[in-house]
């Protein structure tokens, strides 16, 4: 059973810049959430998708958007990039929408500076 | 809104002596809620769900829907049961899982 795996595993932007994350969902899931993790906090919720489509959405600006393609690998698109940006993104993959349990990846460590 | 409250970010025991981690929610509906455990080096993965009623790893959890709380609780603590600990809260309306701070156990020997 191959598990969610992201990329890039670290990244520094610049501060305006655009970044986009990716997100392979855990072989047979069908739905992937992401994440923001601060430093020192928990993971926030900025959306998920399901059958390509945005299925829950997060306190999270505009800014942020994602998509998912249909073999359901997922990307996490971030524009204009803020210095609050700089946290850990996690994306999660879950069986089937509505499925409450959710497989994580190790996440992408983004810097702005 | 919902809101999940871990009110200790460190929590440090010998081993062999019980450990409580503290978990307080607010949801308007039924909740349904989790802890999430991430390991040195290791990324996040569930630990046990309230539905389930498991034991995993000696730990169990109940909900109180009274206090609002989830607490996970283990008699006898191992050096390897330090970790992250995450309380979350599925909201079925949002499709999404609403994280606690978190908890660092350290278990000392």
């Amino acid at each position: 059973e191959t598990g969610v795996t992201q990329s890039p595993t670290h990244l520094i932007k610049t501060r305006g810049q655009q970044v986009t994350l990716r997100c392979s969902s855990q072989s047979g899931h069908n739905t992937v959430s992401w994440y923001q993790q601060a430093l020192g906090q928990g993971p926030q919720f900025i959306f998920q998708y399901y059958r390509e489509e945005e299925n829950g959405r997060g306190n999270f600006p505009p800014r942020f958007s994602g998509l998912q393609f249909p073999n359901y690998s997922s990307e996490l698109n971030v524009n204009a990039l803020e210095l609050d940006d700089s946290a850990l993104y996690l994306c999660a993959s879950s069986l089937v929408r509505g499925e409450t349990e959710a497989f994580f990846g190790q996440g992408t460590r983004l810097t702005v500076v | 809104a919902q809101r999940v409250t871990q009110p200790e970010k460190l929590l440090s025991v010998f081993k062999g002596a019980p450990v409580e981690l503290k978990c307080n929610y607010s949801y308007s509906g039924s909740p349904e809620l989790f802890w999430y455990v991430q390991y040195s080096r290791q990324r996040l993965q569930l630990l046990l769900r309230h539905i389930s009623r498991e034991s995993i790893k000696g730990f169990t959890a109940d909900l109180n829907k009274g206090e609002t709380s989830f607490h996970l609780k283990k008699p006898f603590a191992q050096e390897e049961d330090s970790a992250m600990y995450y309380c979350a809260l599925y909201n079925n309306a949002g499709n999404m899982l609403t994280f606690g701070g978190g908890t660092r156990l350290m278990v000392k020997p």
